[in-house]
């Protein structure tokens, strides 16, 4: 198993561009996440889903949309992207069990750079 | 959820033990224990959760205390592959289904040669 993976894994950009950061899971995780990770911080999550067609907002949505449209994958676009966005942007994913195991399993990130 | 104190970093000897502390004074009943830690520029690992009772596996070993306000994770002999920032977060087990983590800013272990 691959587990979770991410493309790309860097990328730069200039102020007003737009791109889509993939992640996918082979895992049949019914949950996903996205993170964002600034120097010297914690992780913190910008949206998630519960299951394939269905999204949330997290803790720092603003400027950015995501879509499942399969199991599978969770895409985070950047609509017109700000120098504010630089960040390292994690993905992870989870599933649900009726216990105490809620582990999440995390992609090796994106470096995004917006000039 | 819970919030979590812990001290910013932390220096451990080769081969010695590793104790971590983590203080969660305002835990509630139905909150578990959970540390993830993570490797310079890769993403966050799990490691080990609990309730109330210690638990160990093949990584860790998780101490709570009996009144669950405070817990110690325990990496029995460390090694350099071990320096990480080190996260404690509390969660509850049925606080819905989206599982959110919510990450501080984690104690950085630096293990010494």
């Amino acid at each position: 198993n691959a587990g979770v993976t991410q493309t790309p894994k860097f990328r730069v950009l200039k102020t007003g561009q737009s791109m889509t950061l993939l992640c996918a899971q082979d895992m049949n995780h019914e949950y996903m996440y996205w993170y964002r990770q600034d120097p010297g911080m914690g992780l913190r999550l910008i949206h998630y889903s519960v299951g394939e067609g269905t999204t949330a907002k997290g803790e720092v949505p603003d400027g950015y949309n995501v879509s499942r449209l399969k199991k599978q994958n969770f895409l985070l676009g950047l609509e017109s992207a700000a120098p504010s966005q630089t960040s390292v942007y994690f993905c992870a994913s989870s599933y649900w069990r009726g216990n105490s195991s809620y582990e999440q399993y995390f992609g090796p990130g994106t470096r995004l750079t917006v000039t | 959820d819970a919030k979590t104190t812990q001290p910013t970093s932390m220096d451990c000897a080769e081969g010695r033990a590793a104790n971590l502390p983590c203080n969660h004074s305002t835990i509630s009943g139905n909150e578990y224990v959970y540390w993830y830690r993570q490797i310079h520029s890769q993403g966050p690992q799990y490691i080990i959760h609990g309730l109330k009772n210690n638990e160990t596996n093949e990584m860790a070993s998780l101490i709570i205390t009996e009144d669950r306000k405070s817990s110690t994770l325990i990496l029995p002999h460390a090694t350099l592959r071990d320096t990480a920032v080190y996260y404690c977060i509390v969660r509850a087990l049925y606080g819905g289904a989206t599982n959110k983590l919510i990450f501080g800013t984690g104690t950085l272990l630096a293990v010494q040669p």
